[in-house]
């Protein structure tokens, strides 16, 4: 079973553009989350999609969004770019079930110059 | 809002050894799920051990096991017979239970030295 995916790997980006970073989750799980890792902050969640519904946000401006499409694969979106959004994003997918773990990826690492 | 501490930036322990990573939480659930997640320098991130908050017992996997003190919001790792490639970032985290989300909240990390 592939594990989840995430592309691209790296992107280096230059001040005031726009992102868009993909996952593919583990075939049947419909849950995606984002997460935006920094050595500064840590790791903070920005969002969760379920059946193509965003069901929750973390604290984050709305420069950041998200979507999902039916075959639960997820895209963020971050606009006009700024240096304080570099970082690692990790992206995990879940299957239903509370007691289920979330899998996540190897992550996009986000450089904006 | 729930948080989740970790107090130990860097710890390391030798091969062979045994290692106590510390994590506390805040939180006023009652039905809650921790977890310890490893990532090593490939960045991904694998769990370790889950334990959830309405069982007594402690979870183990293996070499690695925890010790959950709900009364106290504790909840340490200890890694037995540690091996080189236990090296790595360990995160604890938290998730609600109820409410249909399936947001972490992860504590900052402690960074594992494993000397040979």
């Amino acid at each position: 079973k592939a594990g989840v995916t995430q592309t691209p790997r790296y992107l280096i980006k230059t001040r005031g553009q726009q992102v868009t970073l993909s996952c593919s989750p583990i075939s049947g799980h419909r849950s995606v989350s984002w997460y935006q890792q920094t050595p500064g902050q840590g790791l903070q969640f920005l969002f969760e999609y379920f059946s193509e519904t965003q069901r929750n946000k973390g604290n984050f401006p709305g420069r950041f969004s998200g979507r999902q499409f039916s075959n639960s694969r997820s895209e963020m979106n971050v606009s006009t770019l700024e240096l304080g959004d570099s970082a690692l994003y990790l992206c995990a997918s879940k299957s239903l079930g509370l007691v289920t773990e979330a899998f996540f990826g190897q992550g996009t690492r986000l450089t904006v110059v | 809002a729930q948080t989740v501490t970790q107090s130990q930036p860097e710890m390391s322990v030798q091969e062979a050894e045994t290692v106590t990573l510390s994590c506390t939480y805040d939180t006023s659930e009652s039905d809650y799920y921790l977890f310890w997640y490893k990532q090593p320098p490939s960045r991904q991130m694998i769990l370790v051990i889950r334990q959830e908050a309405y069982k007594q017992q402690n979870a183990t996997e293996n070499r690695f096991s925890v010790n959950f003190q709900k009364a106290a919001k504790s909840f340490s790792l200890k890694i037995s017979d540690s091996q080189l490639g236990d090296a790595a970032m360990y995160f604890c985290a938290y998730r609600r239970a109820q409410g249909g989300s399936e947001k972490l909240v992860f504590g900052k990390g402690t960074k594992l030295t494993v000397n040979p």
